[in-house]
């Protein structure tokens, strides 16, 4: 079965310091993966998708980044943290052999990302 | 472009109470929808889909969802609440993936309470 693992789970940082969020999959090959961002009661916003190995689109201008280094391994970066960047972090995955509508996604348990 | 909108950002029902969380849809395509649930500090689960098949669609613990196109509704029901419903519920559409975008837009989500 597949199964998706997102850490850390929580993480405090201070102001302009960097960001690394890792999310792995495992039991699927050439997933679709995603990062969503969950702010307080503003429900979730896409924040980057890929379809394949560095092959990342990005939802909305800022200052983070995504990478994909291997094909189950998404990262979510930035060098300076803002306090905007404060929220709950979801990575996500489909499957890639969906028709032509996107497909379900399945979630990880989240990243809790505070920054003072 | 696809959207959704969740009607009510808090629904507080009696425990044994009729569940009814409103969506409503845009899409310039028929539509795949979904409804997921997150409970606190952790991912997101599906509940049931719609993908154009049976217009009642049935998920797990118990919930259900009509595909209503004369509405462009996908309202998720539930005939009697438990006190293990309460949780945050998002509706999402999918996108076509001739535009490139393989992603599910969410809606802004609904917090279910049940009083006792």
């Amino acid at each position: 079965s597949q199964t998706i693992h997102q850490w850390p789970a929580t993480l405090v940082q201070p102001v302009g310091s960097p960001l690394s969020l890792e999310c792995t999959v495992e039991g699927t090959s050439n997933p679709n993966l995603y990062w969503y961002r969950q702010a307080a009661g503003r429900g979730l916003q896409l924040l980057f998708y890929s379809i394949g190995i560095d092959q990342i689109s990005s939802e909305v201008p800022q200052n983070l980044s995504a990478s994909r280094p291997q094909d189950r391994q998404f990262i979510l970066s930035s060098k300076k943290l803002l306090l905007s960047d404060s929220g709950f972090y979801l990575c996500a995955w489909s499957d890639n052999r969906s028709n032509l509508l996107a497909g379900e996604l399945f979630f990880g348990e989240g990243s809790r990302l505070t920054v003072l | 472009a696809q959207s959704v909108t969740q009607l009510g950002s808090h629904v507080s029902v009696s425990e044994g109470a009729l569940v009814l969380l409103r969506c409503n849809y845009s899409s310039s395509v028929p539509p795949y929808l979904f409804w997921y649930v997150q409970y606190p500090n952790q991912g997101l689960q599906l509940l049931l889909k719609y993908t154009s098949a049976a217009t009642l669609v049935k998920g797990i613990n118990g919930f259900e969802a009509e595909f209503k196109k004369s509405e462009t509704s996908f309202h998720l029901t539930k005939p009697s609440a438990h006190m293990s419903d309460a949780a945050e519920y998002f509706c999402a559409v999918s996108g076509p993936w001739t535009t490139g975008r393989r992603a599910l837009t969410f809606g802004s989500g609904t917090r279910l309470q049940v009083q006792p």
